[in-house]
Protein backbone atom coordinates (compact mmCIF):
# COMPACT_ATOMS: atom_id res chain seq x y z
CA UNK A 1 0.00 0.00 0.00
CA UNK A 2 1.11 3.71 -0.12
CA UNK A 3 2.99 5.51 2.40
CA UNK A 4 2.19 7.88 4.39
CA UNK A 5 4.76 9.62 6.85
CA UNK A 6 3.81 12.17 9.96
CA UNK A 7 6.48 14.04 11.26
CA UNK A 8 7.04 14.98 14.62
CA UNK A 9 5.33 11.68 16.45
CA UNK A 10 5.21 13.55 19.32
CA UNK A 11 5.87 16.81 20.58
CA UNK A 12 5.88 18.61 23.73
CA UNK A 13 5.49 22.76 24.29
CA UNK A 14 4.59 25.50 26.30
CA UNK A 15 1.43 27.39 26.76
CA UNK A 16 1.23 30.39 23.80
CA UNK A 17 3.90 28.56 21.54
CA UNK A 18 3.08 27.48 17.58
CA UNK A 19 3.85 23.69 16.60
CA UNK A 20 3.66 22.74 13.04
CA UNK A 21 3.21 19.34 11.88
CA UNK A 22 4.17 17.62 8.32
CA UNK A 23 2.76 15.22 6.51
CA UNK A 24 3.67 13.51 3.23
CA UNK A 25 2.80 11.03 0.91
CA UNK A 26 5.97 9.07 -0.15
CA UNK A 27 5.47 6.89 -2.71
CA UNK A 28 2.18 8.80 -4.23
CA UNK A 29 1.22 12.45 -5.22
CA UNK A 30 -1.92 13.36 -3.17
CA UNK A 31 -3.88 16.44 -4.44
CA UNK A 32 -5.75 15.95 -1.06
CA UNK A 33 -5.24 15.26 2.26
CA UNK A 34 -7.07 14.94 5.63
CA UNK A 35 -6.45 16.59 9.16
CA UNK A 36 -7.49 14.79 12.10
CA UNK A 37 -7.85 15.24 15.62
CA UNK A 38 -8.56 12.37 18.08
CA UNK A 39 -8.89 12.68 22.00
CA UNK A 40 -8.54 10.12 24.47
CA UNK A 41 -11.15 6.99 23.53
CA UNK A 42 -13.11 9.14 21.24
CA UNK A 43 -13.24 8.77 17.57
CA UNK A 44 -11.25 10.59 14.61
CA UNK A 45 -12.73 14.12 14.42
CA UNK A 46 -12.08 15.59 10.38
CA UNK A 47 -10.72 19.13 11.27
CA UNK A 48 -9.92 20.41 7.51
CA UNK A 49 -9.42 19.04 3.95
CA UNK A 50 -6.00 20.07 2.72
CA UNK A 51 -5.98 20.76 -0.86
CA UNK A 52 -2.61 21.35 -2.82
CA UNK A 53 -2.20 24.80 -4.73
CA UNK A 54 -5.99 26.33 -2.68
CA UNK A 55 -7.16 27.09 0.53
CA UNK A 56 -8.31 24.66 2.88
CA UNK A 57 -11.62 23.74 3.85
CA UNK A 58 -12.09 23.65 7.50
CA UNK A 59 -15.33 21.45 9.28
CA UNK A 60 -17.37 23.43 11.20
CA UNK A 61 -16.05 24.39 14.87
CA UNK A 62 -12.71 24.53 13.46
CA UNK A 63 -11.04 27.51 13.76
CA UNK A 64 -8.86 28.19 10.46
CA UNK A 65 -6.66 30.79 12.05
CA UNK A 66 -5.54 28.59 14.76
CA UNK A 67 -5.03 25.85 12.96
CA UNK A 68 -3.50 26.91 9.71
CA UNK A 69 -2.96 24.61 7.17
CA UNK A 70 -0.51 24.58 4.28
CA UNK A 71 -0.39 22.75 0.83
CA UNK A 72 1.99 23.97 -1.30
CA UNK A 73 2.47 20.78 -3.34
CA UNK A 74 1.31 17.72 -3.97
CA UNK A 75 3.54 15.55 -1.36
CA UNK A 76 3.11 17.94 1.49
CA UNK A 77 0.76 19.09 3.81
CA UNK A 78 1.22 21.40 7.10
CA UNK A 79 -0.62 21.88 9.95
CA UNK A 80 0.34 24.30 12.45
CA UNK A 81 -1.14 24.79 16.03
CA UNK A 82 -0.70 28.86 17.03
CA UNK A 83 -0.85 29.80 20.22
CA UNK A 84 -1.23 26.66 21.23
CA UNK A 85 -2.77 25.87 24.92
CA UNK A 86 -3.82 22.48 27.21
CA UNK A 87 -6.92 22.09 25.86
CA UNK A 88 -5.27 21.58 22.22
CA UNK A 89 -3.44 18.74 23.45
CA UNK A 90 -4.87 15.61 21.28
CA UNK A 91 -3.73 12.95 18.53
CA UNK A 92 -3.83 14.40 15.08
CA UNK A 93 -3.31 12.42 12.05
CA UNK A 94 -3.17 13.45 8.44
CA UNK A 95 -3.90 11.02 5.60
CA UNK A 96 -4.33 11.28 2.23
CA UNK A 97 -6.07 9.17 -0.61
CA UNK A 98 -5.56 7.56 -3.35
CA UNK A 99 -7.61 6.40 -6.13
CA UNK A 100 -6.95 2.68 -8.24
CA UNK A 101 -8.86 0.75 -9.87
CA UNK A 102 -12.03 2.58 -9.30
CA UNK A 103 -11.87 2.35 -5.74
CA UNK A 104 -10.57 5.11 -3.37
CA UNK A 105 -8.70 4.23 -0.02
CA UNK A 106 -7.23 6.16 2.97
CA UNK A 107 -3.69 6.06 3.90
CA UNK A 108 -2.60 7.65 7.39
CA UNK A 109 0.56 9.09 8.69
CA UNK A 110 1.65 7.43 12.31
CA UNK A 111 -0.12 10.43 13.77
CA UNK A 112 1.35 13.64 16.25
CA UNK A 113 1.11 13.53 19.89
CA UNK A 114 0.76 16.73 21.26
CA UNK A 115 1.27 17.90 24.55
CA UNK A 116 0.72 21.70 25.80
CA UNK A 117 2.16 22.46 28.81
CA UNK B 1 -27.79 12.85 12.38
CA UNK B 2 -24.25 11.71 12.10
CA UNK B 3 -22.80 10.29 9.29
CA UNK B 4 -21.47 6.96 9.82
CA UNK B 5 -22.94 5.03 12.90
CA UNK B 6 -21.73 2.02 14.69
CA UNK B 7 -22.39 0.11 17.49
CA UNK B 8 -21.44 0.98 21.11
CA UNK B 9 -18.91 -0.64 22.82
CA UNK B 10 -16.85 -2.33 24.54
CA UNK B 11 -17.29 -6.19 23.26
CA UNK B 12 -16.01 -8.01 25.67
CA UNK B 13 -15.57 -11.81 24.55
CA UNK B 14 -13.51 -14.78 25.61
CA UNK B 15 -11.04 -16.49 23.15
CA UNK B 16 -12.29 -18.23 20.29
CA UNK B 17 -15.94 -16.69 19.91
CA UNK B 18 -17.43 -15.12 16.93
CA UNK B 19 -18.20 -11.09 17.25
CA UNK B 20 -20.29 -8.93 14.41
CA UNK B 21 -19.87 -5.52 14.56
CA UNK B 22 -22.86 -3.48 12.65
CA UNK B 23 -22.53 0.15 11.05
CA UNK B 24 -25.48 2.30 9.52
CA UNK B 25 -24.47 5.07 7.18
CA UNK B 26 -27.01 8.11 5.95
CA UNK B 27 -25.77 9.55 2.82
CA UNK B 28 -27.24 7.47 0.06
CA UNK B 29 -24.10 8.86 -2.30
CA UNK B 30 -21.54 6.90 -0.56
CA UNK B 31 -19.34 4.99 -2.85
CA UNK B 32 -16.84 2.58 -0.95
CA UNK B 33 -16.72 1.16 2.33
CA UNK B 34 -13.84 -0.05 5.13
CA UNK B 35 -13.38 -1.62 8.43
CA UNK B 36 -10.16 -0.05 9.70
CA UNK B 37 -8.17 -0.81 13.07
CA UNK B 38 -6.92 1.10 15.81
CA UNK B 39 -4.81 -0.01 18.15
CA UNK B 40 -4.30 2.02 21.36
CA UNK B 41 -2.69 5.19 20.96
CA UNK B 42 -1.32 4.53 16.82
CA UNK B 43 -3.29 5.32 13.51
CA UNK B 44 -5.75 3.70 11.63
CA UNK B 45 -4.91 0.85 9.09
CA UNK B 46 -6.73 -0.37 7.11
CA UNK B 47 -8.26 -4.10 7.53
CA UNK B 48 -10.43 -4.52 4.82
CA UNK B 49 -12.66 -3.17 2.19
CA UNK B 50 -16.31 -3.95 2.35
CA UNK B 51 -18.05 -5.05 -1.59
CA UNK B 52 -21.15 -5.21 -2.35
CA UNK B 53 -20.95 -8.85 -2.75
CA UNK B 54 -19.47 -9.26 0.04
CA UNK B 55 -16.55 -10.12 1.19
CA UNK B 56 -13.99 -12.60 3.27
CA UNK B 57 -10.45 -12.45 4.34
CA UNK B 58 -9.31 -15.51 6.52
CA UNK B 59 -11.34 -15.24 9.99
CA UNK B 60 -12.87 -12.03 8.63
CA UNK B 61 -15.90 -11.28 6.52
CA UNK B 62 -17.68 -7.92 5.95
CA UNK B 63 -20.97 -7.78 4.51
CA UNK B 64 -22.48 -4.37 2.65
CA UNK B 65 -26.48 -3.77 2.35
CA UNK B 66 -27.33 -0.63 0.36
CA UNK B 67 -30.61 -0.73 0.30
CA UNK B 68 -30.92 -0.32 3.93
CA UNK B 69 -26.95 1.30 4.32
CA UNK B 70 -25.85 -0.83 6.50
CA UNK B 71 -22.75 -2.36 7.08
CA UNK B 72 -21.08 -5.28 9.03
CA UNK B 73 -18.12 -6.87 10.17
CA UNK B 74 -17.96 -10.61 11.39
CA UNK B 75 -14.60 -11.66 13.57
CA UNK B 76 -14.46 -15.31 14.02
CA UNK B 77 -12.47 -17.91 16.01
CA UNK B 78 -11.49 -14.63 17.66
CA UNK B 79 -7.74 -14.18 18.58
CA UNK B 80 -6.04 -12.18 21.97
CA UNK B 81 -4.64 -10.05 18.90
CA UNK B 82 -7.73 -9.48 17.45
CA UNK B 83 -8.34 -6.54 20.76
CA UNK B 84 -8.30 -3.23 19.44
CA UNK B 85 -10.91 -0.66 18.19
CA UNK B 86 -12.58 -1.25 14.91
CA UNK B 87 -13.71 1.83 12.76
CA UNK B 88 -16.33 1.90 10.17
CA UNK B 89 -15.41 4.35 7.55
CA UNK B 90 -17.45 5.62 4.75
CA UNK B 91 -15.90 7.39 1.53
CA UNK B 92 -18.22 10.21 -0.34
CA UNK B 93 -16.41 11.06 -3.55
CA UNK B 94 -18.99 13.77 -3.78
CA UNK B 95 -18.36 15.94 -0.94
CA UNK B 96 -14.53 16.84 -1.20
CA UNK B 97 -13.99 13.01 -1.27
CA UNK B 98 -14.21 12.80 2.37
CA UNK B 99 -13.93 10.03 4.75
CA UNK B 100 -16.22 9.65 7.66
CA UNK B 101 -15.96 7.61 10.48
CA UNK B 102 -17.84 6.07 12.94
CA UNK B 103 -17.29 6.15 16.65
CA UNK B 104 -15.92 3.17 16.45
CA UNK B 105 -16.41 -0.27 18.60
CA UNK B 106 -13.61 -1.60 21.09
CA UNK B 107 -13.63 -5.58 21.08
CA UNK B 108 -11.59 -7.00 23.94
CA UNK B 109 -10.69 -10.27 23.52
CA UNK B 110 -10.06 -12.33 26.81
CA UNK B 111 -8.00 -15.28 27.71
Amino acid sequence: GAVVSQHPSWVICKSGTSVKIECRSLDFQATTMFWYRQFPKQSLMLMATSNEGSKATYEQGVEKDKFLINHASLTLSTLTVTSAHPEDSSFYICSASLSTGGRTEAFFGQGTRLTVV
Amino acid sequence: RKEVEQDPGPFNVPEGATVAFNCTYSNSASQSFFWYRQDCRKEPKLLMSVYSSGNEDGRFTAQLNRASQYISLLIRDSKLSDSATYLCVVHNPYNFNKFYFGSGTKLNVKP
